[in-house]
């Protein structure tokens, strides 16, 4: 039944290693979205996709990246880790845009030592 | 921009207490409004939502009301269960155009038998 899944739900890197998390899809949504999440903090949008048009916030640092080759699935990559991406990365879905609901995976705790 | 500042916690209370927590948001325009919960290992998903002024959202026991004058979505619930022990996180669109997510830092709710 699982609509919107992360793999792998614990990753450690090191620093300056890239790192690659993945999210799959069973919904047909044609809207991804990528937010960061520290602890005690909000999720932080980093980026979606509409379709394949990508769609980055303003301050996401450049060390982002993301790669949607079909429907079902996007990528996060972090080309070089530092201590302070450390977080939980929540990918998320939704039916369009204007469509308010937002289905969520269950996160990716990312560690980089 | 749009932001949102939730109480914070952890909120302990005793089963069949009552639940308040509070949120409040800054927005231009006529936003929507949502709380989102998190389980234990879980991805965060929609609880309710109000669209507009006076709007009353409500699931599984839970209510808010779309406070334009004071600028409020307080979650309450009468009477809490061990299982709505969970994250909460107050949540706000903006109008028109591509409703970008934006979220408050979420409030911790135990509730002990």
């Amino acid at each position: 039944d699982a609509m919107v899944i992360q793999n792998p739900r614990y990753q450690v890197t090191q620093f300056g290693k890239p790192v690659t998390l993945s999210c799959s899809q069973t919904l047909n949504h044609n809207v991804m979205y990528w937010y960061q999440q520290k602890s005690s903090q909000a999720p932080k949008l980093l980026f979606h996709y509409y379709d394949k048009d990508f769609n980055n916030e303003a301050d996401t640092p450049d060390n982002f990246q993301s790669r949607r080759p079909n429907t079902s699935f996007c990528f996060l990559d972090i080309r070089s880790p530092g201590l302070g991406d450390a977080a939980m990365y929540l990918c998320a879905t939704s039916r369009d845009r204007g469509i308010e609901k937002l289905f969520f995976g269950s996160g990716t705790q990312l560690s980089v030592l | 921009g749009n932001s949102v500042t939730q109480m914070e916690g952890p909120v302990t209370l005793s089963e069949e207490a009552f639940l308040t927590i509070n949120c409040t948001y800054t927005a231009t325009g006529y936003p929507s409004l949502f709380w989102y919960v998190q389980y234990p290992g879980e991805g965060l998903q929609l609880l309710l939502k109000a669209t507009k002024a006076d709007d009353k959202g409500s699931n599984k026991g839970f209510e808010a009301t779309y406070r334009k004058e004071t600028t409020s979505f307080h979650l309450e619930k009468g009477s809490v269960q061990v299982s709505d022990s969970a994250v909460y996180f107050c949540a706000i669109t903006n109008s028109g155009g591509y409703q970008k997510v934006t979220f408050g830092t979420g409030t911790k709710l135990q509730v002990i038998p």
